[in-house]
């Protein structure tokens, strides 16, 4: 099974602080997709970044940035200078394909909470 | 923010009753995708459309079936609900299934919450 692995089910980070949330990921090939999605508690589920597997460069958008570990199959969230608004639950999930199925597979999510 | 509803948002039902959910996009997108989410499990795709009455299962079909008569539905139908097809329903849509600049990725809809008693 190809597995994404999200190992921390709960952190807590200081309001502006940074804080780094984990994933793993197995896989056979060579070029796929990351993704990290957002949760709030209104349950709507919210595109964070992208990574395409084949380029080196971590993606960034605004406070949000990966470490992507192509060789360790890591794909690590950090968030700078955490907000209240950034609690949420955070799901790592990969798109790969694999006999012609093209399959978003997620983690079973990290709950960030952001205190003041 | 994708023009993706779910209807209805929530509802309540007995067991052996049939039950569907409806999925309208507005952003013309070719690929839809029904997920469910349950605590420690993540969301699991249970089937997806790659066009006017194209379907395909997913990794959880089972209980499941699905229909898309035109590009902008997507309808989830429980035959005969159980109690363990209570969860949340997420409907997601995407433009390509695999690509470049982004055209892959799946935007969500709100979700449906369903208990079956």
């Amino acid at each position: 099974a190809q597995t994404v692995t999200q190992s921390q089910p709960e952190m807590s980070v200081q309001e502006a602080e940074t804080v780094t949330l984990s994933c793993t990921y197995d896989t056979s090939e060579n070029n796929y997709y990351l993704f990290w999605y957002k949760q709030p508690p209104s349950r709507q589920m919210i595109l964070v970044i992208r990574q395409e597997a084949y380029k080196q460069q971590n993606a960034t958008e605004n406070r949000f940035s990966v470490n992507f570990q192509k060789a360790a199959k890591s794909f690590s969230l950090k968030i700078s200078d955490s907000q209240l608004g950034d609690t949420a639950m955070y799901f790592c999930a990969r798109l790969y394909s694999g006999a012609g199925s093209y399959q978003l597979t997620f983690g079973k999510g990290t709950k960030l909470s952001v205190i003041p | 923010d994708a023009g993706i509803t779910q209807s209805p948002r929530h509802k309540v039902t007995e067991t052996g009753t049939p039950v569907t959910l409806r999925c309208h996009q507005t952003e013309n997108h070719r690929y839809m995708y029904w997920y469910r989410q349950d605590p420690g499990h993540g969301l699991r795709l249970i089937h997806y459309s790659y066009g006017v009455k194209d379907t395909d299962k997913g990794e959880v079909s089972d209980g499941y079936s699905v229909s898309r008569s035109k590009t902008e539905d997507f309808l989830l139908t429980l035959e005969s609900a159980t109690s363990s097809q209570t969860s949340v329903y997420f409907c997601a849509i995407s433009e390509s299934r695999w690509g470049l600049a982004g055209v892959d990725t799946q935007y969500f809809g709100p979700g449906t919450r369903l208990t079956v008693l």
